[in-house]
């Protein structure tokens, strides 16, 4: 396997800023994925990564490392709709290797 | 709305009974792939079409089947379903695969649950 290694829970406050790290395997990777999973429904875009560097857009940002097989998404200014899982997906060939998530509480 | 759709959303099932789920795009997209994601897990590829060359995971077990009839359809069929094999099932469809970089776009998934 890539061996995907994110954090399985994180708890944040409302107005606050999270970051979720992601390390994968170096080998044959492309770009990187984050997906946002509210509970018992599909998975829906948030970033692609495949030049070392921060790439923001709104609240969310995501960076990557590829050197260090590493990457991390930011999100500033959570609200409590932000309250989900964040599936990190790195892309080996044409295919996509999902983590496990990291659920996210946002709390008031 | 250009969008991928997935029916039913839950599916009731006894153990050993074939069933079918089936999904639509109207993205037009070439590649459609099926996910299997059981709970608090990662969505786990079983199988993807390309146009309609079909690629399976070497790690998919033989219970699973899929067809693609036409672009815009996929059907995961699962021959003899066994209590392992509740979960949500994702479709998810893209463009041109290959040259990376392409998003993925998921339907709202079937819950499959056996019983």
């Amino acid at each position: 396997g890539q061996n995907i290694d994110q954090p399985t829970e994180m708890t944040a406050t409302e107005g606050a800023i999270v970051q979720i790290n992601c390390t994968y395997q170096t080998s044959g990777f492309n770009g990187l994925f984050w997906y946002q999973q509210h509970a018992g429904e599909a998975p829906t875009f948030l970033s692609y990564n495949v030049l070392d560097g921060l790439e923001e857009k709104g609240r969310f940002s995501s960076f990557l490392s590829r050197s260090k097989g590493y990457s991390y998404l930011l999100l500033k200014e959570l609200q409590m709709k932000d309250s989900a899982s964040y599936l990190c997906a790195p892309e080996y060939g044409n295919k996509l290797v999902f983590g496990a998530g990291t659920i996210l509480r946002v709390k008031s | 709305d250009a969008m991928v759709i997935q029916n039913p959303r839950y599916q009731v099932t006894q153990f050993g009974k074939p069933v079918t789920l089936s999904c639509s795009q109207t993205l037009n997209h070439n590649v459609m792939y099926w996910y299997q994601q059981k709970s608090s897990q990662a969505p786990k590829l079983l199988f993807h079409y390309y146009d309609k060359d079909f690629n399976n995971e070497a790690d998919t077990p033989d219970n699973f089947q899929s067809r693609r009839p036409n672009t815009s359809f996929c059907f995961l069929d699962i021959r003899s379903p066994g209590l392992g094999d509740a979960a949500m099932y994702l479709c998810a469809t893209s463009t041109l695969a290959g040259e990376g970089g392409e998003t993925q776009y998921f339907g709202p998934g079937t819950r499959l649950l056996v019983l």
